[in-house]
């Protein structure tokens, strides 16, 4: 079983759609919360971040979490075209020394016009 | 101010040959990282390093290795490339601060014959 499940979709949505990505999760250690949006052939750049339960917001982007459950979703508002891209959590926990951090396999999110 | 580097952008190599992947990060960074990204599998750990001259190993080291002589590089190594090392590279480095302050470079390409 991965640590991190995440649905790879591809999700496709018209333009101006309130879109909802989510992941699950095992391991109860996990700190902290983020979510990475990575367009076509580019690095991953962090979008939000999060470690408590809760909805955090920033924008057209709501991350939330809920620990009790193991699941966190991201809410895209008013979706653009734009907003195309691949999608990826990822959490975070101490162990061997060093933050270890931990990707879902990532959603691929199209928004038409 | 640049982020983080990699080069090259992609290679091609056969099978057995060796090469050299080569990240630089210009925001005085502790830790760094290489990753790989296969699809639907998304970003696995390599190695990593939490400051000049240190180095560890990931989740999947075998077949690579790495050096940090200078707190500014982070060198990623095939001594005798696989074809199943063919993936999307990524180097990424990250701040005392913690995963919010984590930046990606833009990835190499390779693909191994």
């Amino acid at each position: 079983q991965k640590e991190v499940e995440q649905d790879p979709g591809p999700l496709s949505v018209p333009e101006g759609a309130i879109v909802s990505l989510n992941c699950t999760y095992s391991n109860s250690a996990f700190q902290y919360f983020m979510w990475y949006r990575q367009y076509s052939r580019k690095g991953p750049e962090l979008l939000m971040y999060t470690y408590s339960s809760g909805n955090k917001e920033d924008g057209r982007f709501t991350a939330q979490v809920d620990k009790s459950s193991k699941y966190i979703s991201l809410f895209i508002r008013d979706s653009q075209p734009s907003d195309s891209a691949t999608y990826l959590c990822a959490m975070t926990y101490f162990s061997g020394g060093y933050n270890k951090l931990i990707f879902g396999a990532g959603t691929r999110l199209a928004v038409h016009p | 101010n640049a982020g983080v580097t990699q080069t090259p952008k992609f290679r091609v190599l056969k099978t057995g040959q060796s090469m050299t992947l080569l990240c630089a990060q210009d925001m005085n960074h502790e830790y760094m990282y290489w990753y790989r990204q296969d699809p639907g599998m998304g970003l696995r750990l390599i190695h990593y390093s939490v400051g000049e001259g240190t180095t560890a190993k990931g989740e999947v080291p075998d077949g690579y290795n790495v050096s940090r002589l200078k707190k500014q590089n982070f060198l990623l190594g095939l001594e005798s490339a696989a074809p199943s090392q063919t993936s999307v590279y990524f180097c990424a480095s990250m701040g005392l601060a913690g995963a919010e302050t984590q930046y990606f470079g833009p990835g190499t390409r390779l693909l191994v014959l």
